[in-house]
């Protein structure tokens, strides 16, 4: 069964370094998304994208962040310079035809 | 704005007795409801979906749900939990804005005892 891949799994950074975290959707899948989940918390949404553009972005995806979907197959976010805060798990979402959306495994990001 | 509310953190069974884990939402137009479950370490996993239809929903695992209009809840059960059922259960509901992103609560433990 296709799944949806994250890597890595774990990044450890240092505050202000710049992370990339890649994901790899289901192949026929035409929306894509990012949420993050700070330790105990409930999952939050970043971002989506469609059409090669971000079709919506919340109130957390600010300048620090982006995305791009640089070939068929990866789906990348980037945050430009790294807070303390952004500490949490981030999952990386996809969705077809279907109404469901699938998750990958998810980065753990830790900012030091 | 779309959301839902898990009013429970914990629910505690014991194996073989039936579960249920509650949900109630909010929502401007037609509720398209979404039950995910997290193991340790691990990413959301899809159990079911409420869209249209019949109000009883079934879904992965063994697990079935009940979408109720008139109490605007989609309590999520199972008649004879498993140890391996124990997780981290999230409601979620679709927002009809945009391009669908989910909506989650805050996400129900449930333990299963031996």
């Amino acid at each position: 069964e296709p799944e949806v891949t994250q890597t890595p799994s774990h990044q450890v950074t240092q505050m202000g370094q710049e992370v990339i975290l890649r994901c790899v959707p289901i192949s026929n899948h035409l929306y894509f998304y990012w949420y993050r989940q700070i330790l105990g918390q409930k999952v939050e949404f970043l971002v989506s994208f469609y059409n090669n553009e971000i079709s919506e972005k919340s109130e957390i995806f600010d300048d620090q962040f982006s995305v791009e979907r640089p070939d068929g197959s990866n789906f990348t976010l980037k945050i430009r310079s790294t807070k303390l805060e952004d500490s949490a798990m981030y999952f990386c979402a996809s969705k077809g035809v279907r109404d469901e959306q699938y998750f990958g495994p998810g980065t753990r990001l830790t900012v030091t | 704005a779309q959301s839902v509310a898990q009013p429970e953190d914990q629910v505690n069974v014991a194996e073989g007795n039936p579960l249920t884990v509650k949900c109630t939402y909010s929502v401007s137009g037609n509720p398209y409801l979404f039950w995910y479950v997290q193991y340790p370490n691990r990413g959301l996993q899809f159990l079911l979906k409420y869209i249209t239809g019949d109000n009883l929903v079934k879904g992965s695992y063994g697990f079935e749900a009940e979408f109720n209009k008139s109490q605007t809840s989609f309590h999520l059960k199972k008649p004879s939990a498993l140890v391996s059922d124990s997780a981290l259960y999230f409601c979620a509901v679709r927002d009809d804005t945009g391009f669908q992103k989910l909506v989650f609560g805050t996400g129900t433990r449930l333990l299963v005892s031996p």
